[in-house]
């Protein structure tokens, strides 16, 4: 079983500012996915990312995949109150059909 | 487009009560899931089913079973209610290639067992 750690599990700052969080594991991954889910909501995929080193922007949100694709990270540059909400990490095994998902990191923009 | 459709929303079971959730998706995917959402936990896969008629056993799949004799439909059945599977479940469903493994979610269905 691969073992996701998203860190920090809680992050609250200004509106303005930028902040990254991470997604650990010793394990190597198919793919990986970051979701956003807010309060009352289901999940909701950000990005998928496939190849190691691989960068994806999505407006202010910039996702990376680790060149030995076990870690990701995601920055979000001049964040805003529409940014608060759970990140989560989820990495796919293809052999095993089904995906792992990390605890999520809670965050909260103040305005 | 529906999407991925939960019923019940909300629930109070007393313990030992059963129930069945109610799964639904309209996009033709193959995968479908069933998680539980508790705080700081993330999602904990509970089972989940690559087609018709098969189902599998997740993270946590004790004190619960599923059904899938449709494939539109994944039935998460609990036999005898514990407060200890008072909860957020979600349902997802996905399909399962190299190109495209995006899980769609259900709005989620709270739970709470007395």
């Amino acid at each position: 079983t691969q073992l996701l750690e998203q860190s920090p599990q809680f992050l609250s700052i200004q509106e303005g500012e930028n902040l990254t969080v991470y997604c650990n594991s010793s394990s190597v991954f198919s793919s990986l996915q970051w979701y956003r889910q807010e309060p009352g909501e289901g999940p909701v995929l950000l990005v998928t990312v496939v190849t190691g080193g691989e960068v994806k922007k999505l407006k202010r949100l910039t996702f990376q995949f680790g060149d030995a694709r076990k870690d990701s990270s995601l920055h979000i540059t001049a964040a805003q109150p529409g940014d608060t909400g759970l990140y989560l990490c989820a990495a796919h095994n293809t052999n095993a059909g089904k995906s792992t998902f990390g605890d999520g990191t809670t965050l909260t923009v103040k305005p | 487009n529906a999407g991925v459709t939960q019923t019940p929303k909300f629930r109070v079971l007393k313990t030992g009560q059963s129930m069945t959730l109610l799964c639904a998706q309209d996009m033709n995917h193959e995968y479908m899931y069933w998680y539980r959402q508790d705080p700081g936990m993330g999602l904990r896969l509970i089972h989940y089913s690559v087609g018709e008629g098969t189902t599998a056993k997740g993270e946590v799949p004790d004190g619960y079973n599923v059904s899938r004799l449709k494939k539109q439909n994944f039935l998460l059945g609990l036999e005898s209610a514990a407060p200890s599977q008072t909860s957020v479940y979600f349902c997802a469903s996905s399909y399962w290639r190299p190109s495209n493994t995006e899980a769609f979610f259900g709005q989620g269905t709270r739970l709470t067992v007395v």
